[in-house]
């Protein structure tokens, strides 16, 4: 069982390129979501998914686009790469994140230049 | 609207003293509320978890946290501290009636350090 896997683990970009973080998760979860972390920000949600075909907008969404088309994985697209973006990055999945909370991937290190 | 509020960014406690990490919430429903650790450069790890049974919930690891409603309060606590505790711990609250929803609300953190 290998939870939730994201990868790469680090990336670097140039500004204005584009790239896919890719997230997987093995435990038949419907609920996924994508968050960003920056120091003394704490955690801010991206996109999340309740299901494959349902996605919604976080608190965090401009320049970034997601799809859900199977239960398993939920990909988060970078469209053009800007300095802002530079963040550590963690997917994450849930049953009933109301009453189990979520298990989360090792994250993205990506730095934008 | 569900809040949440770390009262310290960084605490400091001796090997094998008793620790405290302080949250306030708010939220207009029975909220469910978590707390996760974060060691350096690593993923986050949930610790413990509380959902409207026990008010004194024990996680992993020696941890335990204690729901005060009249207090709004979720603190986590541990008896004696260990130099692997050491790594930023996060309190959640979920948004909106327990159950299947979806969005949590994250504190900033709290710095754990742990002296020899």
């Amino acid at each position: 069982n290998a939870g939730v896997t994201q990868t790469p683990k680090f990336q670097v970009l140039k500004t204005g390129q584009s790239m896919t973080l890719q997230c997987a998760q093995d435990m038949n979860h419907e609920y996924m979501s994508w968050y960003r972390q920056d120091p003394g920000m704490g955690l801010r949600l991206i996109h999340y998914s309740v299901g494959a075909g349902i996605t919604d907008q976080g608190e965090v969404p401009n320049g970034y686009n997601v799809s859900r088309s199977t239960t398993e994985d939920f990909p988060l697209r970078l469209l053009s790469a800007a300095p802002s973006q530079t963040s550590v990055y963690f997917c994450a999945s849930s049953l009933r994140p109301g009453r189990d909370g979520y298990t989360f991937g090792s994250g993205t290190r990506l730095t934008v230049v | 609207a569900q809040s949440v509020t770390q009262l310290d960014s960084h605490v400091s406690v001796s090997e094998g003293t008793p620790v405290l990490l302080r949250c306030n919430y708010s939220s207009s429903y029975s909220p469910s509320l978590f707390w996760y650790v974060q060691h350096p450069n690593k993923g986050l790890q949930l610790l413990l978890k509380y959902t409207s049974a026990a008010t004194l919930v024990k996680g992993i690891n020696g941890f335990e946290a204690e729901f005060k409603k009249s207090e709004t309060s979720f603190h986590l606590t541990k008896p004696s501290a260990h130099m692997s505790d050491a790594a930023e711990y996060f309190c959640v609250v979920s948004e909106g009636r327990a159950g299947n929803n979806r969005k949590l609300i994250w504190g900033l953190g709290t710095s754990l350090a742990v002296n020899p």
